[in-house]
């Protein structure tokens, strides 16, 4: 089992959607969830971080954790095609290590 | 500006020579991670340091080494050792001991090897 799964995807919603990344981890000390977004070519930056259970909001971007579950998620409201890219989520264990998952390719159509 | 500088920013290199990647921070910060990306795939990771002069293998640390000698470098080595070379490399940091630290990453280096 890999310590951090998403679907590869792609996923496709049409402009103005809501678009909804999902993630799972295996490991049930990881206490920091961590969603990156990157272009193609280009460097992860950082969208959203999320330590406690519940939503977490910035703009149009909502983070959800469950740990109980090991479930983490991202939602993207009003997507835009600016938002097409590939996101990866991360997740630190407590030896303060940074796993990531392969990533989900977004893909927002106008 | 704080920031991770990496460079160069394309390397070519023929198969059997050592190449080595920069990777200077001004953030102050404690720890610095080395990552490996292939097409369509996530960051692996190749080693990190939470100190200088201290540094441990990651997931994918054969073929590579590193060394930490000051608090802002941590330069990686790709050795003739290292089966398929050929990726993008990223390297970032982080506070140290703090788990909401996010990692801060560099523009990154596409290494090809022929």
């Amino acid at each position: 089992q890999k310590e951090v799964e998403q679907n590869s995807g792609p996923l496709s919603v049409p402009e103005g959607a809501i678009a909804s990344l999902n993630c799972t981890y295996s490991d049930r000390g990881s206490q920091s969830f961590f969603w990156y977004r990157q272009y193609s070519g280009k460097s992860p930056e950082l969208i959203m971080s999320i330590y406690s259970n519940g939503d977490k909001e910035d703009g149009r971007f909502t983070a959800q954790l469950n740990k109980a579950s090991q479930y983490v998620s991202l939602l993207i409201r009003d997507s835009q095609p600016s938002d097409s890219a590939t996101y990866l989520c991360a997740v630190k264990s407590p030896g303060n290590k940074l796993v990531f998952g392969a990533g989900t390719i977004l893909r927002v159509k106008s | 500006d704080g920031g991770i500088t990496q460079s160069p920013k394309y390397l070519f290199r023929k198969e059997g020579q050592n190449v080595t990647l920069s990777c200077e921070q001004n953030l102050n910060h404690d720890a610095m991670y080395w990552y490996r990306q292939d097409p369509g795939q996530g960051l692996r990771l190749i080693y990190y340091s939470q100190i200088v002069n201290d540094f441990q293998k990651g997931d994918i640390a054969e073929g590579y080494s590193v060394s930490r000698e000051k608090k802002e470098s941590f330069p990686l080595t790709v050795t003739s050792a290292q089966k398929n070379p050929t990726a993008f490399y990223l390297c970032a940091s982080s506070r140290q001991g703090d788990i909401i630290s996010p990692l801060h990453f560099g523009n990154g280096t596409r290494l090809t090897v022929t």
